[in-house]
């Protein structure tokens, strides 16, 4: 298994709360990228990042923001969490050395409930 | 914008049948395709790619699956399933940079 880590496995938080979480990569792949998985939606990606401070939005980013300041970390924020946010939210990295053909390794995910 | 479908939300066989999962992809240009696997509790895994040639590619644990190009299909095959296939399967396009375009899922339980 590739080296990441995803922090916290489990959340519930409260509707209106600020929530962060961390994935960490040990491989020091160029790309992360962050995805939501719900019901009959698969996975749909919320932002992703192509290097250190260089990030971009994916399909769904309304109400999430990232920031990567390291290689190794990328944060996901939800600046006010509400119950729609509510979903398994997986990390995931690739080298970035062949432009569309780079597999993606995912985390462990985060399951995270906003009441 | 891409889309892709696979059409078979639920599918429930018995050991030692034939599996193939669908899915069909929107875009018209050139195309990647992946399928990953996702086992009770565990990461998601890649299944198997197809970039160029062969349209017919071989993955890990007996899957494999053809590209058709006239009909935008990536369909998944597995002669003879067994109960440890018990998963979910996604079907991803990429189409452009590195960023992929999951299908809804699939899952599958395999009954003993």
């Amino acid at each position: 298994d590739a080296g990441i880590t995803q922090s916290p496995r489990h959340k519930v938080t409260e509707t209106g709360t600020p929530v962060t979480l961390r994935c960490h990569q040990t491989e020091n792949h160029r790309y992360m990228y962050w995805y939501r998985q719900d019901p009959g939606h698969g996975l749909r990606l919320i932002h992703y990042s192509y290097g250190v401070k260089d990030t971009d939005k994916g399909e769904v980013s309304d109400g999430y923001s990232v920031s990567r300041s390291k290689t190794e970390d990328f944060l996901l924020t939800l600046e006010s969490a509400t119950s729609s946010q509510t979903s398994v939210y997986f990390c995931a990295i690739s080298e970035g050395v062949a432009e569309g053909t780079d597999t993606q390794y995912f985390g462990p995910g985060t399951r995270l409930t906003v009441l | 914008a891409q889309s892709v479908s696979q059409h078979n939300h639920h599918v429930i066989l018995s050991e030692a049948a034939s599996l193939e999962l669908g899915c069909n992809y929107s875009y018209g240009g050139t195309v990647n395709l992946f399928w990953y696997v996702q086992y009770p509790g565990q990461h998601l895994q890649r299944l198997l790619k197809y970039f160029s040639g062969d349209p017919l590619v071989k993955g890990i644990k007996g899957f494999e699956a053809e590209f058709i190009k006239s009909k935008f299909s990536f369909n998944l095959r597995k002669p003879s399933v067994q109960w440890s296939d018990t998963a979910e399967y996604f079907c991803a396009v990429n189409n452009a940079g590195n960023m992929l375009t999951f299908g809804g899922g699939t899952r599958l339980m395999v009954k003993p």
